[in-house]
């Protein structure tokens, strides 16, 4: 079956950094996106990788490893308003989005 | 303001009612979704239409119907549900007829099935 695993909450420091992690095991690959979804509110788009290494997008980053099945987002710089769920998402060979169940990171001062 | 919107935010029915919620997209865009989306689960994908044809239908029960009568909107109409399709709605849009065009998503429907 396919499967996307990340941690269910996590909590940090305002002004810290903070890493969540995503694995997956899916038939085939095409992509894999994070989103940021606030209580009550829209997902957005935060990042798409389909190529190994990091991309850095001001103060969010995402890693990308595709031998090992293996993603992460970076948050530097925490603002309280990052309190969110994040949520990973990867594209399989039929162009299906599979869905994590969603970080929600809590942000304390 | 976000370029796809939904309406109601918020409906609470009984079993035996029929609603409609509605999405439009303001962003010309090809491809629309309707998701649902239970607390600590995955988003489950229940229907998607390019060019207005419906071209996936995850095994939803037919107790919710979509339909498209153009690119932009976006309507699901639900009758006779049961409680625990008590869940947020979401529509979500992409430019094209590739899914790996990133999606935008409305703000969703909360609905509580009584």
């Amino acid at each position: 079956g396919q499967n996307i695993d990340q941690p269910t909450e996590m909590t940090a420091t305002e002004g810290a950094i903070v890493q969540i992690n995503c694995t997956y095991q899916t038939s085939g690959f095409n992509g894999l996106f994070w989103y940021q979804q606030h209580a009550g509110e829209a997902p957005t788009f935060l990042s798409y990788n389909v190529l190994d290494g990091l991309e850095e997008k001001g103060r969010f980053s995402s890693f990308l490893s595709r031998s090992k099945g293996y993603s992460y987002l970076l948050l530097k710089e925490l603002q309280m308003k990052d309190s969110a769920s994040y949520l990973c998402a990867v594209m399989d060979s039929n162009y299906q989005l599979i869905w994590g169940a969603g970080t929600k990171l809590i942000i304390k001062p | 303001e976000t370029g796809v919107t939904q309406t109601p935010r918020h409906l609470v029915m009984g079993m035996t009612n029929k609603k409609s919620l509605k999405c439009e997209q303001h962003l010309g865009h090809n491809a629309m979704y309707w998701y649902k989306q239970s607390a600590k689960k995955p988003l489950e994908l229940m229907f998607v239409y390019n060019f207005k044809e419906q071209t996936e239908n995850n095994s939803v029960p037919s107790r919710f119907s979509p339909e498209c009568p153009n690119s932009s909107h976006l309507f699901l109409h639900l009758h006779t549900l049961q409680p625990e399709d008590s869940a947020l709605y979401l529509c979500a849009s992409s430019q094209g007829a590739s899914h790996t065009d990133t999606q935008y998503f409305g703000p969703g429907t909360r609905l509580t099935v009584l």
